[in-house]
């Protein structure tokens, strides 16, 4: 069993407030991704990092950031939470190799009000 | 066009039957492919790994299709556990990993 945290599980907040969406791995993955899924859709990569020091962003446009500075924490932040980034957050890691998958954490149900 | 497309059902059948479900993928130079299972309002789960020459897993049988760019998944004998949506996994050429938008199997009694 793959062994990826996030917390909180379930979070409803008021807009403007800053948030930190909690992601940590025990495996020693190299790589580290941030999807976002609206309930019944599919899964949009918003970040991703290979490694301490490197992210990217995927192929949907996110307004969040998110750090790396160790290998087992990728946090993510939103600055200004809005209505629109109410959705479900899955945290994921994977090994080093490209035939190795990814393993995914519990998500976070975010609800903006 | 996706990367990688599925059909997204719902493929309704009763418990004993078994069930295929396909996914093409675009990018040639792909190496790597996965299904994997999300129930509702879950995270994704890692299935099965597809190799070239194909895999068995107990009721669950992946395929490559490979000169036609294609995966598959057959699950026998369904059980009303297997409701869920079945996820289409390509490694691309760009070091990520590529999700279909999922396939949804109800199996009903």
């Amino acid at each position: 069993e793959a062994d990826i945290y996030q917390t909180p599980r379930y979070l409803v907040i008021g807009t403007g407030k800053k948030i930190t969406l909690e992601c940590s791995q025990t495996m020693g993955h190299d790589k580290m991704y941030w999807y976002q899924q609206d309930p019944g859709m599919e899964l949009h990569l918003i970040h991703y990092s290979y490694g301490v020091n490197s992210t990217e962003k995927g192929d949907l446009s996110s307004e969040s950031t998110v750090s790396r500075i160790r290998t087992e924490h990728f946090p993510l932040t939103l600055e200004s939470a809005r209505p629109s980034h109410t959705s479900q957050y899955l945290c994921a890691s994977s090994g080093t190799y490209s035939n190795q998958p990814q393993h995914f954490g519990d998500g976070t149900r975010l609800s903006i009000l | 066009r996706k990367e990688v497309e599925q059909d997204p059902g719902p493929f309704n059948v009763p418990e004993g039957a078994t069930v295929a479900f396909n996914c093409t993928y675009s990018n040639s130079a792909s190496q790597s492919f996965f299904w994997y299972r999300q129930d509702c309002r879950k995270e994704p789960k890692l299935l099965m790994s597809v190799y070239s020459s194909g895999n068995e897993d107990g009721r669950f049988t992946a395929q490559l299709n490979r000169a036609s760019q294609y995966i598959s998944l057959l699950i026998r004998d369904s059980k009303l556990s297997d409701s869920a949506t079945y996820l289409c996994v390509v490694h691309s050429g760009f070091q990520k990993l590529v999700f279909g938008t999922g396939t949804r199997l109800l199996v009903s009694p």
